[in-house]
């Protein structure tokens, strides 16, 4: 059963505290995405990833957010340091990198954040 | 700017009946739409598509209409059941894009036994 997994599901951290996101895509995806829900945004791209090498992070605040794919089994997202703005449930989604109505992205259960 | 929109938040809607999710979108390079599910604490899930070039795709109780002119998509669920509610996301893409997508805010869709 091919899932993209996340770790870790919850976090709780206080202000100025560095938060590592990770990210297991499904084996076999070459495109990986990193979004951020909020209520006010819906879901937001911060970053995406094809074949490792990162297209585009315009959404990602970048003085504190960055993204990597050290290897094709996982990809990271870090917040330094963490602001309570930064508060959210934060999805890593993986795909094939089919372009159309096939591009169906495959999301992970996310992480819940919360920066106090 | 959002570029794809969900102006209802919620919708509650007749166990049986039929529930209608509505889209707007501003973008017209934007040349396919996808619709997800999202249960709580879970991550969303893909549920139907449909390229600009048709105007209704089918898939069971689910139909995606669209409405280039308009540019506005709507997507049909009949007989509603308990186990759709969730929250939809409406999503769009250009081929331009890469494998970009740009989702809207959700409606939070409430079935009524």
């Amino acid at each position: 059963d091919a899932r993209v997994t996340q770790t870790p599901r919850h976090k709780v951290t206080e202000m100025g505290q560095e938060v590592t996101m990770r990210c297991q895509p499904i084996l076999g995806h070459n495109t990986v995405f990193w979004y951020r829900q909020t209520m006010m945004q819906g879901l937001e791209l911060l970053a995406y990833f094809r074949n490792r090498a990162p297209l585009d992070d315009s959404g990602m605040p970048k003085d504190r957010f960055s993204a990597e794919m050290p290897d094709a089994t996982l990809a990271t997202l870090k917040i330094q340091p963490s602001e309570p703005r930064d508060s959210a449930v934060y999805f890593c989604a993986s795909g094939l990198g089919e372009g159309g109505q096939d591009n169906e992205q495959f999301f992970g259960p996310g992480t819940r954040l919360t920066v106090l | 700017d959002q570029q794809v929109k969900q102006n209802s938040p919620s919708l509650s809607v007749q166990e049986g009946r039929i529930s209608i999710l509505n889209c707007d979108y501003t973008n017209s390079m934007f040349d396919y739409f996808l619709w997800y599910k999202k249960y709580p604490a879970e991550g969303p899930t893909f549920l139907i598509s449909i390229s600009s070039i048709k105007d209704k795709n089918e898939d069971g109780r689910f139909t995606v209409f669209l409405n280039k002119s308009a540019k506005h998509l709507s997507l049909h669920i009949v007989p509603s059941q308990p186990g759709d509610s969730a929250v939809y996301f409406c999503a769009a893409g250009s081929i331009f894009g890469n494998e970009k997508l740009t989702f809207g805010t959700g409606t939070r869709l409430t079935i009524i036994p």
